[in-house]
């Protein structure tokens, strides 16, 4: 079974641009969620979806949206790109939503994004 | 919000046991998590713990779980130069949907 997918692997941008991930998950998963990875931060959650319905955020500010398709897949975007954006932006996904008999995320290789 | 801590740092030797600790703040916490990071990748998940139990082994993996301090700790047994990485641990079930919340994470050197 294919694991998580996520494209571009890598992106290099400039200040005020905006920017599209995508991730694939797992076949049969429903939920994806996505974080942000940075050196400063660390591991923070951005947000997650489940059949194609936004089902909770983390604290980001409104340039950051994403959505979720009928097939699962799931994009992020962040508009007018910041310095600060720059990050390993990680996508997990598991089997249905809320933690039930174990459910376990399952996460991508991420999209390193560097913005110049 | 909840928080999770963890050391920055830990150095063992080829062949001898590693512990990783972790401390949480949200005793709704449900599962607990961890996970391994190497270099440019992505996260592994190791294993996880509900929060009923106390212990978890699976194959080098002990997992111990002390609910009443809030901490949670990942021992490697026999601890290989390949296990080098950066460990992360993660809470999930405090709030609705599957959200983690991951402590730094500790980088492990595995010296030969």
């Amino acid at each position: 079974k294919a694991g998580v997918t996520q494209t571009p692997r890598y992106l290099i941008k400039t200040r005020g641009q905006q920017v599209t991930l995508s991730c694939s998950p797992i076949s049969g998963h429903r939920s994806v969620s996505w974080y942000q990875q940075t050196p400063g931060q660390g591991l923070q959650f951005l947000f997650e979806y489940f059949s194609e319905t936004q089902r909770n955020k983390g604290n980001f500010p409104g340039r950051f949206s994403g959505r979720q398709f009928s097939n699962s897949r799931s994009e992020m975007n962040v508009s007018t790109l910041e310095l600060g954006d720059s990050a390993l932006y990680l996508c997990a996904s598991s089997l249905d939503w809320g933690f039930s008999d174990g459910e376990t995320q399952y996460f991508g290789p991420g999209t390193r994004l560097l913005v110049l | 919000g909840e928080d999770v801590e963890q050391s920055l740092f830990l150095s063992v030797r080829e062949g001898d046991s590693s512990v990783i600790n972790c401390t949480y703040t949200d005793s709704s916490s449900t599962y607990l998590y961890w996970y391994k990071q190497e270099p440019g990748a992505g996260l592994q998940l190791l294993t996880y713990i509900f929060s009923n139990m106390d212990m978890k082994q699976d194959q080098r993996l002990t997992v111990l779980l002390n609910k009443k301090d809030k901490h949670l700790s990942l021992r490697i047994a026999d601890t290989q130069t390949g296990d080098s990485a950066i460990y992360f641990c993660a809470s999930g079930g405090a709030n609705a949907g599957n959200m983690l919340t991951f402590g730094g994470g500790t980088r492990l050197m595995v010296k030969p």
